[in-house]
């Protein structure tokens, strides 16, 4: 079983709808990294997430450190959204590396 | 300022090859760290560096190496390439803690190993 799980691994929607992307984990972790990968490799940092909630532009993401779980919402979704989604966590033990999971991809289609 | 570069983009090489790869952070990060791209396992961390030294490394074989220089530039070697080292090779840097602080990643150097 991985570390990080994702899910949906696919996500086909219309334009304009409201978008949650899930992720859990399976240690204990010190922070978690939402990140944008789009076509041609190139990866954005959306979030990064100790505790609670983070809100930028039409993206937000939450965490639930007690549950080990953390979402990625997308209100009002364009097709420029569309991309993989990946969470990553850093363990709260051991080496610092970030663990990452399989990722979202996301089409929004117009 | 200028962002996270990576050289070369794209590189072919043949089983038994060494590679180089070079990656340049943003201007005042000290952090750089690596990571493996591929269909099969997805990202995987490779080794993360700070100020010349490596403090994070990932699971991955000792034919994997890197350094990072004075200036924070780094590079990463892969010696006796095998197929399954075909991959995206993604570099990211931050300020100082690449993983409480924002990371900015590079493009990477897709790597085709014949």
């Amino acid at each position: 079983k991985n570390e990080v799980e994702q899910s949906p691994q696919n996500l086909t929607a219309q334009e304009g709808e409201f978008i949650t992307i899930n992720c859990s984990y399976s240690v204990g972790i010190s922070a978690l990294h939402w990140l944008q990968q789009h076509p041609g490799g190139g990866i954005v940092s959306l979030f990064m997430l100790s505790s609670g909630k983070k809100k930028h532009g039409r993206l937000i993401a939450t965490i639930n450190i007690q549950e080990k779980h953390s979402s990625l919402h997308i209100t009002a979704s364009h097709p420029r959204d569309s991309a993989v989604y990946i969470c990553a966590v850093i363990s709260n033990f051991g080496n610092e590396k970030l663990t990452f999971g399989t990722g979202t991809r996301l089409t929004i289609i117009p | 300022k200028a962002g996270v570069t990576q050289t070369p983009r794209y590189l072919i090489k043949t089983r038994g090859q060494q590679v180089t790869l070079s990656c340049s952070p943003i201007s005042g990060h000290r952090s750089v760290s690596w990571y493996q791209q591929t269909p099969g396992q997805g990202l995987q961390f490779l080794f993360e560096y700070f100020s010349e030294t490596q403090r994070n490394k990932g699971n991955f074989p000792g034919r994997f190496s890197g350094r990072q220089f004075s200036n924070s530039r780094s590079e990463m070697n892969v010696s006796t390439l095998e197929l399954g080292d075909s991959a995206l090779y993604l570099c990211a840097s931050s300020l100082t803690v690449p993983y409480l602080e924002t990371q900015y990643f590079g493009p990477g150097t897709r790597l085709l190993v014949l």
